[in-house]
């Protein structure tokens, strides 16, 4: 049941926007988006629930698109801060189980 | 300060011998789990705890044990290691619900050899 996430790794020069995405096989109740730098522990950027409602980071947005069951993550104007590996993560239906994808490798250049 | 932490935060050990890595929030959290990451693979679950004296398997529970006698303690016990489960733990803890936040701890980094 673990996500997948597209492309793995992306490189980008300040500025610069990029599209992280995430697709799942089973049905999507609700999806995580986490970021995490090198060394550190995965910090959370976003949720996006069924209907609609988002909760999180205000200058990263996200789509949810329920019935294709994927996720996208925008990142618009990138900066140096903005590199790290995402992850996104779905979980189950009670909200119990959680699958994280493998994670996106985001590197920004000057 | 609102926190999870995790000890140790690194351990090389050898095959067989039993440890226990500790969790603990104070965020007064209902949920707890114990995630592993390994390169490629991203992050996998190997248990979770709803509440006190609530513990269920994730995605890769073999290997492992967990207990949740307190409602801010939740330890991984690896009960006789393999070098198969060298890899970075993390803890993480939320309210319960859908569409909650995780707060992860900053990770153990566990050696078998």
């Amino acid at each position: 049941q673990q996500p997948v996430q597209s492309p793995q790794a992306v490189i980008l020069r300040e500025g610069e926007d990029a599209v992280i995405n995430c697709s799942s096989s089973k049905a999507l109740y609700s999806v995580h988006w986490y970021r995490q730098k090198h060394g550190e522990a995965p910090v959370f950027l976003m949720i996006l629930l069924k209907g609609g409602e988002q909760k999180g980071h205000e200058k990263i947005s996200a789509s949810f698109n329920e019935k294709k069951q994927q996720s996208s993550l925008y990142l618009t104007a990138s900066q140096l801060s903005y590199s790290g590996t995402y992850f996104c993560g779905t979980e189950t239906k009670t909200g119990n189980q959680f699958y994280f994808g493998t994670g996106t490798s985001l590197t920004v250049i000057p | 300060e609102a926190q999870v932490t995790q000890n140790p935060r690194y351990l090389i050990t050898v095959t067989g011998k039993k440890l226990t890595v500790t969790c603990s929030q104070n965020m007064n959290h209902e949920y707890m789990s114990w995630y592993r990451q390994d390169p490629g693979l991203g992050l996998r679950q190997i248990y979770y705890s709803m509440n006190v004296e609530v513990t269920d398997k994730g995605d890769v529970p073999e290997g492992y044990k967990v207990s949740r006698k307190e409602k801010r303690n939740f330890p991984l016990i690896l009960e006789s290691p393999s070098p198969n489960q060298t890899s970075l733990y993390f803890c993480a803890s939320s309210l319960v619900g859908e569409g909650r936040e995780q707060f992860f701890g900053p990770g153990t980094r566990l050696t078998v050899l």
